[in-house]
């Protein structure tokens, strides 16, 4: 059982938009930064989203991120068929005194 | 180009150790603090342990905690992962990665990660 909960899937079709969330308590999300993570088939996890809502050099602004008190949010827009993958949320918990992360979302572009 | 490579893993019995490398390439890797994260098949990522730049500071999560041993070279641009008492839970998909630059508790830069199965 995850830390963080995250939808097991979502799904939409090309060029639409979805959102994936991520929940936590005060002692994680409602008191740290949020990052978010792809992982597509077969390869490593990459960083899409740190500090909430910053993207790292190299992501397109099709993806965005959010946090309103112990939730934060990934936003997907006009998807592709390759945004197929799952997607990690992570942060800091101060009682555990360690990373955590979501359990993951499997992205389907129908 | 921006690398880290791991090495390392493979097959090893319960109760077994094994010793895990990150050879890390093209930044300073002195600067940067560094994590092992770990994916065991079909689940999702797990936090394994975290060390500073100047190795001052180090902590493990609670299910490796007193097994395994993160060090680092700084001269050789290594991070390394001592594994001990190895169990079968912790068979998984071991990924070094940096720590980002804005503050410690993300992830910038992923290996490709080195398979370990702990299996007799």
């Amino acid at each position: 059982q995850s830390v963080l909960t995250q939808p097991p899937s979502v799904s939409a079709a090309p060029g639409q938009k979805v959102t994936i969330s991520c929940s936590g308590s005060s002692s994680n999300i409602g008191n740290n930064y949020v990052s978010w993570y792809q992982q597509l088939p077969g390869t490593a996890p990459k960083l899409l989203i740190y500090e909430n809502n910053q993207r790292p050099s190299g992501i397109p602004d099709r993806f965005s991120g959010s946090k309103s008190g112990t939730s934060a949010t990934l936003g997907i827009t006009g998807l592709q068929t390759g945004d197929e993958a799952d997607y990690y949320c992570g942060t800091w918990d101060s009682s555990l005194s360690g990373v955590v992360f979501g359990g993951g979302t499997k992205l389907t572009v129908l | 180009e921006v690398q880290l490579v791991e090495s390392g893993g493979g097959l090893v019995q319960p109760g077994g150790s094994l010793r895990l490398s990150c050879a890390a390439s093209g930044f300073t890797f002195s600067s940067y603090n560094m994590n092992w994260v770990r994916q065991a098949p079909g689940k999702g990522l797990e936090w394994v342990s975290y060390i500073s730049s100047s190795s001052s500071t180090i902590d493990y999560a609670d299910s490796v905690k007193g097994r395994f041993t993160i060090s680092r070279d700084n001269a050789k641009n290594s991070l390394y992962l001592q594994m001990n008492s190895l169990r079968a839970e912790d068979t998984a998909v071991y990924y070094c990665a940096r720590a980002g630059p804005h503050y410690y508790y993300y992830m910038d830069v992923w290996g490709k990660g080195t398979t370990v199965t702990v299996s007799s």
